[in-house]
């Protein structure tokens, strides 16, 4: 079965330190999203890729926070300088379309946390 | 101000009852009704949704109710197991195309 790879699983890193999460969505889906689950919340909209193109990223603090999709497939995270408060589980998610209603299938996300 | 609320952060069952675990929203807009279940060290797994138009879906032992007046939701597992033992979170959409909006999630610990 086609899953959503994420890498790494657990990354701690010292606050200041530049941190890259990678993910590799199931084959053939267009659409790709990357989630922040603080502990004790449900998952957050960072942003939104339709094939190479940012749908949404209307929650995703770009001071610090960039993510990119060059070729529409695999996606980056990064994180430039990571804060204490970015400590959370980064979630990938892919879907076949963008309609929000196509069912998004979830990786097992990467989990950070900042010193 | 959260949109989607599951007020309840937890909740024991024993095997072969029920489990009913619920949903709040506050925003008129919503149309679309989901239902995720996450295991520790997984990422959430669809479980079930429900579109505006309908107050009733149904999947084996999981069935969701809506009702759109009193904007709440909730998700019926018939018998409960002890591998259906996850955090189980609500989202919500709107027509509009605006982003997922998830609740805080339900611990559901079903004991045998």
């Amino acid at each position: 079965e086609a899953e959503v790879a994420q890498s790494p699983r657990y990354k701690i890193t010292e606050k200041s330190q530049a941190v890259a999460f990678w993910c590799d969505p199931i084959s053939g889906h267009a659409t790709l999203y990357w989630y922040r689950q603080i502990l004790g919340q449900g998952p957050e909209l960072l942003v939104q890729f339709q094939d190479e193109s940012v749908v949404d990223d209307s929650q995703l603090p770009k001071d610090r926070f960039s993510a990119e999709r060059l070729k529409g497939v695999d996606s980056t995270l990064k994180i430039q300088p990571a804060e204490l408060g970015d400590s959370a589980m980064y979630l990938c998610a892919s879907s076949i379309g963008a309609d929000l209603r196509e069912t998004q299938y979830f990786g097992p996300g990467t989990r950070l946390l900042v010193l | 101000d959260q949109q989607v609320k599951q007020n309840s952060p937890s909740l024991s069952v024993q095997e072969g009852r029920i489990s009913i675990l619920n949903c709040d929203y506050t925003n008129s807009m919503f149309d679309y009704f989901l239902w995720y279940k996450k295991y520790p060290a997984e990422g959430p797994t669809f479980l079930i949704s429900i579109s505006s138009i309908k107050d009733k879906n149904e999947d084996g032992r999981f069935t969701v109710f809506l009702n759109k007046s009193a904007k709440h939701l909730s998700l019926h597992i018939v018998p409960s197991q002890p591998g259906d033992s996850a955090v189980y979170f609500c989202a919500a959409s709107a027509q509009a195309g605006t982003a997922l909006i998830f609740g805080k999630g339900t611990t559901l610990s079903v004991s045998s």
